[in-house]
């Protein structure tokens, strides 16, 4: 079955240290992955996604994330968070074109990530 | 460039009352996709369009549930009776197309049964 596992339902980072974001994903082939960011009453932003070519993709905000194929991770990072990063945060993932559900996107369950000051 | 735009953004009704939401999609966008957010989990795709065509529907609860997408734009989504667990959040979502990558979330809708 095609999953997307968060294992952390909440990280708690103080302002101004590196935060990581985990994700892993179970999807046959060669997936696009993705995350999100959900502000309180508010649609999902569009953070970053993989495609292909470099393992390193940065996104919006001074986010990255690191796809590794054989750990089928792809956890978010940020060398310094800031308060305003307080959020939930969620992966998601497309399967392949020519497999099945090409065209959607599994989400994980979300992780609230808490930056203190 | 205006975004994804949903209406109503918040409803309460009481159970067995019908209850539609309204979404208008970025402008040239012709995938449209409808998602549900249950409290604490991630969105779960209920149906998507490509045009008018609803190209995959197979989470639709198809018993009291319905979605149309006229002319290719808007998109209404119906839920007739509502039910308590029908609470939560209804996500309407756009991309420009099968190939493109990106999906463009609207605010959603709360949607409350009491």
């Amino acid at each position: 079955a095609q999953s997307v596992a968060q294992p952390e339902d909440q990280v708690n980072v103080a302002e101004g240290n590196p935060l990581t974001v985990k994700c892993t994903y179970s999807v046959s082939g060669n997936p696009y992955l993705f995350w999100y960011v959900q502000y309180p009453n508010r649609g999902l932003q569009f953070l970053l996604k993989y495609i292909t070519g470099d393992n390193l993709v940065k996104g919006s905000y001074g986010f990255e994330a690191e796809f590794n194929k054989s750990q089928t991770s792809f956890h978010l990072k940020k060398p310094s968070a800031l308060v305003s990063d307080s959020a939930l945060y969620f992966c998601a993932v497309r399967p392949p074109h020519g497999s099945s559900n090409t065209g959607k996107l599994i989400f994980g369950q979300g992780t609230t990530l808490q930056v203190k000051p | 460039e205006a975004g994804v735009v949903q209406s109503p953004r918040y409803k309460i009704i009481e159970k067995k009352q019908p209850v539609a939401f309204w979404c208008n999609p970025i402008s040239g966008h012709n995938t449209l996709y409808w998602y549900l957010q249950n409290l604490g989990q991630g969105p779960e795709l209920l149906i998507r369009y490509e045009n008018e065509e609803a190209v995959d529907d197979s989470q639709l609860p198809k018993d009291r549930f319905s979605a149309e997408r006229l002319k290719g734009v808007d998109s209404t989504l119906k839920i007739q009776p509502a039910e308590l667990g029908d609470s939560a959040v209804y996500l309407c979502a756009s991309s420009l197309g099968t190939t493109s990558y990106e999906q463009y979330f609207g605010p959603g809708t709360r949607l409350t049964v009491t």
